[in-house]
């Protein structure tokens, strides 16, 4: 693995089901970050962590939840997926403080029916 | 509240011409705005960034001006090539550890016409 990878690629899940989008990187950035993108509304950040064992929340928490069990992994679960949820996830990673390049994957497309 | 957003949602420019993306922000406590570019069906790639304290940033073809009496930033992309067609986003954050927020702008996508 060389810089950070998301799984899946694309889903489609169905109403009220649970589900985990993955994301990993081998760079050990402290911060890690998920954002979602939709037409004409940008990047919005869901969750973030600052490093390993720390999370927060961003503009669109809601519906999401995140750990940072270790430096190198940060998953995002959707309790319970609503439509609304469709959209296209991105995970990314920094070193953090004054560094501000942040890393991103390639992104995971959810479509939930 | 605190915000990061963009004056136009779309950008035509003739190739070899110069471009000129624009954002507008709210939240003052930031300690660096951020320009990133995003290509079709890819993730967003780190262009250039300015520190608070600073008024002018230059990189190669680009140019970042922070106004922080307007609160205006801006991307200056000199003699446009077709690989510079993306959409570009404007982002904050702190600079403090403990405090890794990172908060992107809706978006400007920019055309490059041969």
């Amino acid at each position: 693995i060389a810089g950070i990878t998301q799984a899946p690629t694309s889903q489609i899940l169905a109403a009220g089901r649970r589900m985990t989008l993955r994301c990993t990187q081998d760079m050990r950035h402290n911060a890690m970050y998920w954002y979602r993108q939709d037409l004409g509304l940008g990047l919005r950040l869901i969750h973030y962590s600052n490093t390993a064992g720390t999370t927060g929340k961003g503009e669109v928490p809601d519906g999401y939840s995140v750990s940072r069990a270790n430096t190198d992994d940060f998953p995002l679960t959707l309790a319970s997926a609503v439509p609304s949820q469709t959209s296209v996830y991105f995970c990314a990673s920094s070193p953090g403080t004054a560094n501000t390049e942040a890393f991103f994957g390639q992104g995971t497309r959810l479509t939930v029916v | 509240g605190e915000s990061v957003g963009l004056h136009l949602p779309t950008l035509s420019v003739q190739e070899g011409d110069n471009s000129i993306i624009n954002c507008a922000y709210s939240n003052s406590a930031s300690d660096y705005f951020i320009w990133y570019k995003q290509e079709s069906g890819k993730g967003p790639q780190f262009i250039i960034d300015i520190r608070s304290n600073m008024d002018k940033r230059q990189g190669q073809r680009v140019t970042v001006l922070l106004n922080k009496t307007v609160k205006h930033l801006s991307l200056q992309i000199a003699a446009t090539q077709p690989g510079d067609s993306a959409v570009y986003f404007c982002a904050e954050k702190k600079s403090n550890f403990g405090n890794e927020k990172l908060t992107f702008g809706t978006g400007t996508r920019l055309t490059i016409i041969p």
